[in-house]
């Protein structure tokens, strides 16, 4: 069954560096996606992303992120100046041709642990 | 987004029918209902989802309302490996697919 793929796994990173998560969406899914997952918390929308531009964000995602996807494979999560805060699960997620409509299924990775020192 | 409502926590019987509520009051006509659930230490996991008919798949069952104001998860036979958070979620047109806290399920051998 195609799988979304997240590396790393695991990232511990000090405040105030860059952190690049990496996605690998399902090859034929056109809608990508980024979601954090505070410890204990729930599953929070950042980003959607259509035909190499955002599509919507959340009030989360402000300037300190961006999205990027560089070639035909990858989709980026790029936080610069990480905070304590940041620390969190973030869930990549990919999303067939059924577009914007309501009856389209999100396939998720496994996830990447953010850890800000 | 249209809100959903779901007990925080409930527990099943292994190898018992669990039902799982979901009320969803303010639905619109165009919104899917999705449930997905969250196994431990996992990401998200699609598990159903329907507009206004029941679904069934070989994971679960939808039962929608007539009126579409709720809708209940039904896992015909739970096992320890059910032991997760089921979101229960509305989807309409747009890009946003928000979780709630959902309802975390306990399976007791």
């Amino acid at each position: 069954e195609p799988e979304v793929t997240q590396t790393p796994s695991h990232q511990v990173t000090q405040m105030g560096q860059e952190v690049i998560l990496r996605c690998v969406p399902i090859s034929n899914h056109l809608y990508f996606y980024w979601y954090r997952q505070i410890l204990g918390q729930k599953v929070e929308f950042l980003v959607s992303f259509y035909n190499n531009e955002i599509s919507e964000k959340s009030e989360i995602f402000d300037d300190q992120f961006s999205v990027e996807r560089p070639d035909g494979s990858n989709f980026t999560l790029k936080i610069r100046s990480t905070k304590l805060e940041d620390s969190a699960m973030y869930f990549c997620a990919s999303s067939g041709a059924g577009g914007a409509t309501g009856a389209n299924v999100l396939t998720f990775g496994a996830g990447s642990r953010l850890t800000v020192l | 987004d249209a809100k959903t409502t779901q007990p925080n926590s409930m527990e099943s019987n292994e190898e018992e029918p669990v039902h799982l509520p979901c009320n969803h009051s303010t639905i619109s006509g165009t919104d899917y209902i999705h449930w997905y659930r969250q196994l431990p230490s996992q990401g998200p996991e699609y598990v159903i989802h329907g507009l206004t008919s029941n679904v069934n798949n070989r994971m679960a069952s939808l039962a929608i309302a007539e009126d579409r104001k709720s809708s209940t998860l039904i896992l015909h036979r739970a096992t320890l490996r059910d032991a997760a958070v089921y979101y229960c979620i509305l989807r309409g047109t747009g890009n946003q697919f928000y979780f709630g806290t959902g309802t975390s399920l306990t399976v007791i051998p």
